[in-house]
């Protein structure tokens, strides 16, 4: 069964420099997120990316934050200057429009680890 | 804007008991839908189920079903004959229909604990 793969599975990063989360989708599918999820809270929307360009953003995903789909395959989120409270488990996650259900498929996570 | 809110930070059920996970919501829009996932300790994000607003029938997965209460806005997830892996944190969610992009509004989640 088609999985979204992400890596690394941890990150270990010093405040202040710049770290890229990959992710590889589903092929088949348009739609691609990132969320994130600080230890021991809720899950929350960072932002979305479709046909190239972004969709929508939240409140979190200020100028530190990039996303890009630099080939067919690959969707990377760049954070260019870390900070602690960028500590956090970064979920990317895929949805195939042709379905009717919507249903978003998340990928195991990468853990960052600022320090 | 949307809220979803879980009330039960955890719980507790025996093995093979039925076991129902509060979710209710809060939204303005006529058309939504809303996601159960399951998060075990290993952390990843496991789809469980899926409820559209307009579905008429409740939806179900296996020994998952949603007990959807449009009038009451709940969307409790129901557990039957529980498995010593259904031990996770299960989070409800919403789609947000505005936009094209469909994004998830999560719950704090509940923490569900199968004992034997």
């Amino acid at each position: 069964e088609p999985e979204v793969t992400q890596t690394p599975s941890h990150q270990v990063t010093q405040m202040g420099q710049e770290v890229i989360l990959r992710c590889v989708p589903i092929s088949n599918h348009l739609y691609f997120y990132w969320y994130r999820q600080i230890l021991g809270q809720k899950v929350e929307f960072l932002v979305s990316f479709y046909n190239n360009e972004i969709s929508e953003k939240s409140e979190i995903f200020d100028d530190q934050f990039s996303v890009e789909r630099p080939d067919g395959s690959n969707f990377t989120l760049k954070i260019r200057s870390t900070k602690l409270e960028d500590s956090a488990m970064y979920f990317c996650a895929s949805r195939d429009p042709g379905t009717g259900q919507y249903e978003q498929y998340f990928g195991p996570g990468t853990r960052l680890t600022v320090t | 804007a949307q809220k979803i809110t879980q009330t039960q930070p955890g719980m507790f059920v025996q093995e093979k008991e039925a076991v129902t996970l509060d979710c209710t919501y809060d939204t303005s829009d006529q058309s939504y839908g809303l996601f159960w996932y399951k998060q075990p300790s290993s952390g990843e994000m496991i789809f469980l189920i899926y409820q559209g607003s307009y579905d008429e029938q409740n939806a179900t997965e296996g020994r998952y079903s949603l007990n959807f209460q449009k009038a009451r806005k709940s969307a409790n997830l129901v557990i039957s004959a529980s498995q010593l892996g259904d031990s996770a944190m299960y989070f409800c969610a919403m789609r947000d229909f505005t936009g094209t992009a469909s994004k998830l509004t999560f719950g704090t989640g509940t923490r569900l604990q199968v004992t034997l």
